[in-house]
């Protein structure tokens, strides 16, 4: 079975400052899909970034950037320049081609000021 | 505007009823899902359905039930032989066909649960 890791229960950041959120997951499939997903306090689960394993170059929204590691199958979050409607549960999440998500435990971020 | 709707925000139950939480959405997606979130943990897949009068469970589906009438709804039913049923409920739902992968979940804002 697939399994997804968030090694990091809890972090900080200074406003303004780049942090790294990490995320590990074990499959023996080649293709698939990897999310990053953020839920804020009022609990709406956000899609923050999607990367396809098959696609070497690393996604990029705005101020969200992954580093997919294929072969080490790692797959980080980097958030620069953080504000404070970052802070947020973000959620790593694995998905096969015609499977269901499977979804890490979460990793709580705070911006601070 | 699109998007998936979720009713009521919060609900309250007594032990032994039964109680049916609303997911609707209008993105005209196929594949519509349950997920059951508990504090401090993430979501756990409660069941799912990938076209209408069709679904499967997922991994803890022992004590709820979904029906699949029409495209846009697909509700589920907390039954009394749920045993720990308070937690917080997400419906999602995505865009795939049965000869392709499914695509990004969009998420509804959730029902909080709470049996008294």
């Amino acid at each position: 079975a697939q399994t997804v890791t968030q090694s990091q229960p809890e972090m900080s950041v200074q406003e303004a400052e780049t942090v790294t959120l990490s995320c590990t997951y074990d499959t023996s499939e080649n293709n698939y899909y990897l999310f990053w997903y953020k839920q804020p306090p009022s609990r709406q689960m956000i899609l923050v970034i999607r990367q396809e394993a098959y696609k070497q170059q690393n996604a990029t929204e705005n101020r969200f950037s992954v580093n997919f590691q294929k072969a080490a199958k790692s797959f980080s979050l980097k958030i620069s320049d953080s504000q404070l409607g970052d802070t947020a549960m973000y959620f790593c999440a694995f998905m096969n081609y015609g499977q269901n998500f499977v979804f890490g435990p979460g990793t709580r971020l705070s911006v601070l000021p | 505007d699109g998007g998936i709707t979720q009713s009521p925000k919060y609900l309250f139950r007594k032990e032994g009823q039964n109680v049916t939480l609303s997911c609707e959405q209008n993105l005209n997606h196929d594949a519509m899902y349950w997920y059951r979130q508990d504090p401090g943990q993430g979501l756990r897949l409660i069941y799912y359905s990938q076209i209408v009068n069709d679904f499967q469970k997922g991994d803890i589906a022992e004590g709820y039930s979904v029906s699949r009438e029409k495209k846009e709804s697909f509700p589920l039913t907390v039954t009394s032989a749920q045993k720990n049923p308070t937690a917080f409920y997400l419906c999602a739902s995505s865009e795939t066909t049965l000869s392709t992968s499914t695509d990004t979940q969009y998420f509804g804002p959730g029902t909080r649960l709470t049996v008294l």
